[in-house]
């Protein structure tokens, strides 16, 4: 049981290009969630989902893109990055009924991105 | 949404029993009291959950008073190990899409 798995862990890239990150749980929940960290802050919310095909916005979703063709994935894109997408990104999922108590957060180990 | 207020940081030594409270003045009917630990380079890791009074677990207890405007997580006998960011959050249940990261209190134990 992987439970919350994000691919890469590690990513340079130069300002303009894109990538995409992937979150993938295996513990089928109905809700999946990216999450940026910068240095000394908490976590913010880019877009979420609460259920295949569906997708909303968080906090901070500008210049992000989000898609959950499928339940156990969810995938985060920057069409043309900005050195102000640096950052570590997290991914995490859940349910009404996950873990033992109501809506538990399960995260990932986290996707340190560089733009320069 | 129900705004939290944290210590920015917190020093203890090991063994003492650590108490870090939350205030929450705006919490709704509906809102729950869940509060996470951070360890560097990791994502955060669920601790406890409360809706009202008393709540332990293996790891903690959260204790919430009858007003629900604060609550306090207790550590009990902390160890090096529990160096680490600790947020509470204050929300409805089951999606986190309505509830917020703060800064958290950054906790360092210390022999």
């Amino acid at each position: 049981n992987a439970g919350v798995t994000q691919t890469p862990k590690f990513r340079v890239l130069k300002t303009g290009q894109s990538m995409t990150l992937l979150c993938a749980q295996d513990m089928n929940h109905e809700y999946m969630y990216w999450y940026r960290q910068d240095p000394g802050m908490g976590l913010r919310l880019i877009h979420y989902s609460v259920g295949e095909g569906t997708t909303a916005k968080g906090e901070v979703p500008d210049g992000y893109n989000v898609s959950r063709l499928k339940k156990q994935n969810f995938l985060l894109g920057l069409e043309s990055a900005a050195p102000s997408q640096t950052s570590v990104y997290f991914c995490a999922s859940s349910s009404w009924t996950s873990g033992r108590y109501t809506g538990e957060l399960f995260f990932g180990e986290g996707s340190r991105l560089t733009v320069l | 949404l129900a705004k939290t207020t944290q210590p920015i940081s917190m020093d203890s030594y090991e063994g003492q029993e650590v108490n870090i409270t939350c205030s929450h003045n705006n919490i709704a009917t509906n809102d729950y009291i869940t509060w996470y630990q951070q360890f560097p380079s990791q994502g955060p890791r669920f601790i406890i959950q409360g809706y009202k009074t008393k709540v332990t677990n293996e790891v903690a207890s959260l204790f919430i008073p009858a007003d629900r405007k604060s609550s306090t997580l207790s550590l009990p006998r902390v160890s090096l190990s529990d160096t680490a960011v600790y947020y509470c959050l204050v929300g409805e249940p089951g999606t986190a899409s309505k509830l917020t990261f703060g800064t958290g209190t950054r906790l360092q134990v210390t022999l």
